[in-house]
């Protein structure tokens, strides 16, 4: 059964601590997304790749976060230093996109998310 | 940037109802819409995607449709049960890019 596979599922820390997130995406899928869930903000895109190639990372705050894909199977989120308002679900999801114009990923699927908690 | 809106942001129905939830986006051209369920605690699992020569997708009792002119699509539930009480979003993306923009989500109860 195909899913999308994260780590941690569950995080605390504390503030000024260093924070790697895992995702390991749908096999043949070429296209993985990081969003961030909170209440109030709902889903907001970080980042995605695409090839693994950085295509958008205008999502996420560039002084702590970094997000890297070293390779088609493995991809990261990094918060260097955590901040309390980094506390929120953190979901990867991955799809398949074609080389057409207009961009279409497909079906996306996400995983159960990394729930961050900085105190 | 795409926005989406859902309406109603929650609902209540009794067992057995049908029940319509909406979702708008500023942009109306849009590629891909996808809908979601999202169960308390968990991820989001796909429901239904309508891909750029579409208008409508069935699964089930979950029907979807999309009007791109107006930048509308609706979801509609047949005869409603306790187990389809969950979280709804819809998603879409445009050419700005292949990220799908999420809507914040209509909270669904249905009371036995």
């Amino acid at each position: 059964d195909a899913r999308v596979t994260q780590t941690p599922r569950d995080k605390v820390t504390e503030m000024g601590q260093e924070v790697t997130m895992r995702c390991q995406p749908i096999l043949g899928h070429n296209t993985v997304f990081w969003y961030r869930q909170t209440m109030m903000q709902g889903l907001e895109l970080l980042a995605y790749f695409r090839n693994r190639a950085p295509l958008d990372d205008s999502g996420m705050p560039k002084d702590r976060f970094s997000a890297e894909m070293p390779d088609a199977t493995l991809a990261t989120l990094k918060i260097q230093p955590s901040e309390p308002r980094d506390s929120a679900v953190y979901f990867c999801a991955s799809g398949l996109s074609g080389q057409t114009w207009p961009p279409q990923t497909g079906e996306l699927f996400f995983g159960e998310g990394s729930r961050l908690t900085v105190l | 940037k795409q926005e989406v809106t859902q309406i109603p942001a929650a609902l209540s129905v009794p067992e057995g109802e049908n029940l319509v939830l909406n979702c708008s986006f500023t942009d109306s051209a849009i590629y891909n819409l996808q809908w979601f369920r999202q169960d308390p605690g968990k991820g989001l699992t796909s429901l239904l995607l309508i891909q750029s020569s579409q208008r409508e997708q069935t699964s089930g009792r979950l029907n979807a449709s999309l009007d791109k002119s107006s930048g509308r699509s609706t979801l509609y539930i047949a005869a409603s049960q306790p187990g389809d009480s969950a979280t709804y979003l819809c998603a879409g993306n445009s050419n700005s890019g292949y990220a799908l923009n999420f809507g914040k989500g209509t909270s669904l109860l249905v009371t036995p």
